[in-house]
């Protein structure tokens, strides 16, 4: 089946420095990445889509100039988080959609990356 | 305020028991997708339902979407302890939004 992955799994850092998330499919290739962020106890929240070749579309609330994404190639995305600060400690899952298949139903999530911000 | 509502949000019941979650919604869906999260992990696809009243089962899950495409159902029968996590449904217009999750504990 098809494999996203994510690095790191976790990190920890200190406020007003920031932090880049990976996120690779592994074993397909992803026109379409999507991020999310995930607070405790709370349920996935889409923060922007990211096509290849092409700049990130972010939902409404969530700022550009703070989380910067790249899409770069048709395998891998990243988010990074700028002048992070405590209130950006959550759980970051991004997921992809394969770009053979054009299904977006079939979209692949990938294992998260716990942010902490101290 | 989310898009779809899930209840119960949390659920807890013995080893043997049936439960029932629920997905709402005011808005149509073009289809509906139900995930289990693990704490820690990325959520794992368990179906996607397109045509409304269409019922689908996965062993001991059986959902359901409703006729007009606006809600859904998970039903566990004889639940076990490998059951536990977070299930969140998700309905895609042009993009993938997510309930607010049930948490479902399941007791040996």
């Amino acid at each position: 089946g098809a494999v996203v992955s994510q690095h790191p799994s976790w990190v920890i850092c200190k406020s007003g420095t920031s932090v880049k998330i990976e996120c690779r499919s592994l074993d397909f290739q992803a026109t379409t990445m999507f991020w999310y962020r995930q607070f405790p106890k709370q349920s996935l929240m889409l923060m922007a889509t990211s096509n290849e070749g092409s700049k990130a579309t972010y939902e409404q609330g969530v700022e550009k100039d703070k989380f910067l994404i790249n899409h770069a190639s048709l395998t891998l995305s990243t988010l990074t988080v700028t002048s992070a600060h405590p209130e950006d400690s959550s759980f970051y899952i991004c997921s992809a959609v394969s770009g053979t298949s054009g299904n977006y139903n079939e979209q692949f999530f990938g294992p998260g990356t716990r942010l902490t911000v101290l | 305020t989310q898009l779809l509502e899930q209840s119960p949000q949390f659920l807890s019941i013995q080893e043997g028991e049936n439960l029932t979650v629920y997905c709402n919604s005011s808005s149509v869906f073009s289809s509906l997708q139900w995930y289990r999260q693990e704490p820690g992990e990325g959520p794992v696809l368990l179906v996607t339902v397109v045509t409304g009243g269409e019922v689908k089962k996965l062993k001991r899950l059986t959902f359901q979407f409703g006729d007009a495409r606006k809600d859904s159902s998970l039903h566990i029968t004889a639940a076990q302890p490998g059951d536990t996590g977070l299930y969140l449904c998700a309905g895609r217009d042009y993009k993938l939004s997510f309930g607010a999750g049930t948490t479902v504990t399941v007791r040996a």
